[in-house]
């Protein structure tokens, strides 16, 4: 497996916190994105990084927010959680053009 | 922009039956495919891809799948399922750059012995 490590794996927060996920990765990829899992939606893209400091948003990112000050960390931040970001949050790497992407673990996020 | 569409949500088979699971996507330029599997728990794992050439991709477990450009579509098959083969599987295609992946909404593949 990739080195990926998505922390934390679960959490359970309420309506109105700032939550952050990180996502750390060990192959020095330079590409990094964050995904969400819905039934019925498969996976979107909330926001990527193609380098440090590099960040645009996916097709997903109102309430979200990423930053990226080292190549191994990607954090994402929902800044004011709400019920509709309940979800299970993907983080993915990738090294260069042509090459397949490598996820984590997942993060199971929890708004009540 | 691109979209992807899986045209089984729920498949349900007995072991040794053969698969094949649809992929269209939408845009008809240069395309990158692939599929993943998720099985139950757990991350997602690439099957197999499609960057060129032989349209006829092997993957790992005994899958394969056809990348057909005409009609924009990377359709999945196993000739013989297996049990451990239940899990949900997503086709993607990469889109706009920084090789960005659109998925499909993912077909649960159920398997009973």
């Amino acid at each position: 497996d990739a080195g990926i490590t998505q922390s934390p794996r679960h959490k359970v927060t309420e309506t109105g916190t700032p939550v952050t996920l990180r996502c750390h990765q060990t192959e020095n990829h330079r590409y990094m994105y964050w995904y969400r899992q819905d039934p019925g939606h498969g996976l979107r893209l909330i926001h990527y990084s193609y380098g440090v400091k590099d960040t645009d948003k996916g097709e997903v990112s109102d309430g979200y927010s990423v930053s990226r000050s080292k190549t191994e960390d990607f954090l994402l931040t929902l800044e004011s959680a709400t019920s509709s970001q309940t979800s299970v949050y993907f983080c993915a790497i990738n090294g260069q053009t042509n090459t397949e992407a490598f996820f984590g673990q997942g993060t199971r996020l929890t708004v009540v | 922009a691109q979209s992807v569409s899986q045209h089984n949500h729920h498949v349900i088979l007995s072991e040794a039956a053969s698969l094949e699971l649809g992929c269209n996507y939408s845009y008809g330029g240069t395309v990158n495919l692939f599929w993943y599997v998720q099985y139950p728990g757990q991350h997602l794992q690439l099957l197999l891809k499609y960057f060129s050439g032989d349209p006829l991709v092997k993957g790992i477990k005994g899958f394969e799948a056809e990348f057909i450009k005409s009609k924009f579509s990377f359709n999945l098959r196993k000739p013989s399922v297996q049990w451990s083969d239940t899990a949900e599987y997503f086709c993607a295609v990469t889109s706009g750059g920084y090789n960005k992946l659109i998925f499909g909404a993912g077909t649960r593949l159920a398997v009973h012995p």
